[in-house]
């Protein structure tokens, strides 16, 4: 089956630090990953995404994530924390296998800390 | 650009009555559209696939005759809650798939800000 782990439900980082977010994923065929985040009582908002290529990808606001065939991930990644960052993100996974849908993970509540 | 709007942003509505909800693309066209229901701390629970003028898919477990979805242009979406009862209250939001060139499998969804629906 197709599933998306996000293993923490919440992040605290230090303004300045760098952060990451956690994913890890299982589908059949080749992966397709996104990462969205989401402010309070708002929609999801796109950052990146990893089709194939290079592992790293360069996404909005600064965020990368490298995907890790290996070891099934996709880490979300900032070199420095900014309060502002403080929001829920999301993984999700598409594949082949998956009827084109996107498979959610159940999101990360990031917290930076001034 | 990939924007997506979204209206009402709130509704409160009396138990019994319908809610209709847009749902645009605003500077692309958008062959496939999505609704989704996202209970409060929880991630986004995926109700329905909407194609440009043809019938909605709906995942298990949803209404179609309750949550009623037209597709009528690559624009707009609309879902309607039809007798709508306390239950049905919750934040919906719908997305749109752009089409990048590559196939449906590497189409960025882009998503809408909500709506807040309560119903009384």
């Amino acid at each position: 089956a197709q599933s998306v782990a996000q293993p923490e439900d919440q992040v605290n980082v230090a303004e300045g630090n760098p952060l990451t977010v956690k994913c890890t994923y299982s589908v059949s065929g080749n992966p397709y990953l996104f990462w969205y985040v989401q402010y309070p009582n708002r929609g999801l908002q796109f950052l990146l995404k990893y089709i194939t290529g290079d592992n790293l990808v360069k996404g909005s606001y600064g965020f990368e994530a490298e995907f890790n065939k290996s070891q099934t991930s996709f880490h979300l990644k900032k070199p420095s924390a900014l309060v502002s960052d403080s929001a829920l993100y999301f993984c999700a996974v598409r594949s082949s296998d998956s009827n084109y849908q996107l498979i959610w993970g159940a999101g990360t509540k990031l917290i930076i800390k001034p | 650009g990939a924007v997506v709007s979204q209206h009402p942003s709130r509704v409160i509505c009396k138990s019994g009555t319908s809610v209709k909800i847009e749902c645009r693309s605003l500077d692309f066209q958008a062959t496939t559209m999505f609704w989704y229901r996202q209970f409060p701390k929880q991630s986004l629970m995926l109700m329905a696939t909407s194609n440009e003028g043809s019938k909605a898919t709906y995942e298990q477990g949803v209404e179609k005759d309750k949550f009623l979805i037209n597709h009528a242009s690559l624009t707009l979406s609309t879902l309607t809650v039809t007798s709508a009862h306390p239950e049905d209250s919750s934040f919906y939001i719908c997305s749109a798939s752009r089409m990048e060139g590559a196939g449906l499998l590497t189409d960025t969804q882009y998503f809408g800000p909500g709506t807040r629906l309560t119903v009384l």
